[in-house]
């Protein structure tokens, strides 16, 4: 059974503060790795979708990397603003992506 | 106006009362599913379809249908519900021509089951 982990489970930050997150996940039949953001009340949402070994993803100050042949990927944030407070959402996609597996996630409070 | 559209985005209800979630799509996606969220735990996949004739289980369907209606609509029942399905239930939407399976979700349905 696959089983992706995710920490830590929350993060309080100052504002201006960097920060980054695990995704732990098995290296055997790795397909894809999706990062997603959810806002309480709001869809989540894709941030970054990754397929190979190395890739990294740059969004403004989100960014993420890969690293399948040990099965993790990181999310850093860098300069934390209030908005950036979400559940940041880790998923592992098999071929087609009709059974993707999510992390439990990690809730990240930034304080102003 | 959102791609992903979920109804009711709350609901009430006591043990035993039939439940019905819906779910409407403006993406044009063929593929849709039906997840469940509980704190601390990720996503769980309840029932998933690629067209309008295909229905197929997921990881946690005992206790719940669907149904496909058409392209755009995918519903979610609970015949008889039970407090354990109390839950946020997420409706999510892709594109197979995407083979990397990015879904597009709505925004939830919290469900609480008295």
């Amino acid at each position: 059974i696959l089983n992706v982990e995710q920490s830590p489970q929350s993060l309080h930050v100052q504002e201006g503060d960097s920060t980054n997150f695990t995704c732990s996940f098995p290296s055997s039949n790795f397909y894809a790795l999706h990062w997603y953001r959810w806002e309480t009340a709001k869809s989540p949402e894709a941030l970054f979708v990754m397929t190979l070994n190395g890739d990294e993803k740059k969004k403004g100050r989100i960014s993420a990397t890969l690293n399948t042949k040990e099965g993790y990927s990181y999310l850093y944030i860098k300069g934390s603003q209030p908005e950036d407070s979400a559940t940041y959402l880790c998923a592992l996609g098999n071929t087609g992506g009709f059974k993707t597996i999510f992390g439990a996630g990690t809730r990240l409070f930034v304080k102003a | 106006d959102a791609d992903v559209t979920q109804t009711p985005r709350n609901r009430i209800t006591k043990t035993g009362k039939r439940i019905m979630l819906e779910c409407s799509q403006t993406k044009g996606h063929d593929r849709m599913y039906w997840y469940r969220q509980d704190p601390g735990l990720g996503l769980r996949l309840i029932y998933y379809s690629f067209d309008v004739k295909d229905i197929n289980k997921g990881e946690i369907s005992d206790g719940y249908s669907v149904s496909r209606q058409a392209q755009a609509k995918f519903s979610l029942s609970l015949e008889s519900a039970i407090p354990n399905q109390t839950a946020l239930y997420f409706c999510a939407t892709s594109d197979p021509r995407q083979t990397t399976g990015e879904l597009f979700f709505g925004e939830g349905s919290r469900l609480t089951v008295l």
